[in-house]
C-alpha cells in the first residue's frame, strides 16, 4: 500500500479483555515502531522490529503488553487484561532501512484509537 | 534525559498571515536528530523533515522554513502566508544518534488557520 496501515481503525473494549492491534507497514520497510500517543500529548516510544527481530521493548509499559512481528512484516501489538489507563491512540511506523541511515524517517500510520470502558 | 518543549499551546492566525510555531530541545548527546511533524484534523501523522545536529544550514521547501540554532537549542518553523489547510497540530521531536529511532516528542502545537 501506499503509506502505513493500520487496524482496526477504533476499538472499544471492556476493562479485563484482551485486544490485538494490527499494523502494516509500507511495503519493503525493514523497520517497524509502534508508538502510544495519549490525548493531548506527543507519541510515546514503546518498541521497535528490525526485520522480525525485536530489538528494543524498552517502552512497553508492563508485561501485558507485547509486540511480534513474525514474518518481518505485518505486526501486532497485544495488549492483555486491558485497564482504562491504556486507552490512548496506538501509533505504527516504520521506515525504509535501520535507523542509522540517514535517509530512513519514520512514517507512521493514521493509528488504533483505543477506548477501555 | 531528553526532552522537547513547545511553549505554545495553540495559536490563531488569519489566512494569509507568516507564523512561527517554537521548539526548544535539551539533551547531552552530540550527535543527535530533530523533526517536526504535522497532524491534520484527520489524524495521520505526517513527516515533514528531519535535521542533524550537525547541519545548522536553515532549510526552506515552499511556503515552510526552518531555523535551527544549536547556541539557543532551538528548531523553529515558520510557515510563510498561511493557508486553512495549514490548521494542524504540529509535533517537534528529538532523538539520539545511538537510537535514533526513539524519537522524543513536545507536547504538540495547534495551530488554526482562520480564512
Amino acid at each position: 500500500g501506499a503509506g502505513v496501515s493500520q487496524s482496526p481503525r477504533y476499538k472499544v473494549t471492556k476493562r479485563g479483555q484482551d485486544v490485538a492491534l494490527r499494523c502494516d507497514p509500507i511495503s519493503g520497510h525493514v523497520s517497524l515502531y509502534w508508538y502510544r500517543q495519549a490525548l493531548g500529548q506527543g507519541p510515546e516510544f514503546l518498541t521497535y522490529f528490525n526485520y522480525e527481530a525485536q530489538q528494543d521493548k524498552s517502552g512497553l509499559p508492563n508485561d501485558r503488553f507485547s509486540a511480534e512481528r513474525p514474518e518481518g512484516s505485518i505486526s501486532t501489538l497485544t495488549i492483555q487484561r486491558t485497564e482504562q489507563r491504556d486507552s490512548a491512540m496506538y501509533r505504527c511506523a516504520s521506515s525504509l532501512s535501520t535507523p542509522s541511515s540517514y535517509n530512513s524517517p519514520l512514517h507512521f500510520g493514521n493509528g488504533t484509537r483505543l477506548t477501555v470502558t | 534525559a531528553q526532552k522537547v518543549t513547545q511553549a505554545q499551546t495553540e495559536i490563531s492566525v488569519v489566512e494569509k498571515e507568516d507564523v512561527t510555531l517554537d521548539c526548544v530541545y535539551e539533551t547531552r548527546d552530540t550527535t543527535y536528530y530533530l523533526f517536526w511533524y504535522k497532524q491534520p484534523p484527520s489524524g495521520e501523522l505526517v513527516f515533514l523533515i528531519r535535521r542533524n545536529s550537525f547541519d545548522e544550514q536553515n532549510e526552506i521547501s515552499g511556503r515552510y522554513s526552518w531555523n535551527f540554532q544549536k547556541s539557543t537549542s532551538s528548531f523553529n518553523f515558520t510557515i510563510t502566508a498561511s493557508q486553512v489547510v495549514d490548521s494542524a497540530v504540529y509535533f517537534c521531536a528529538l532523538s539520539s544518534g545511538g537510537s535514533n529511532y526513539k524519537l522524543t516528542f513536545g507536547k504538540g502545537t495547534l495551530l488554526t488557520v482562520n480564512p
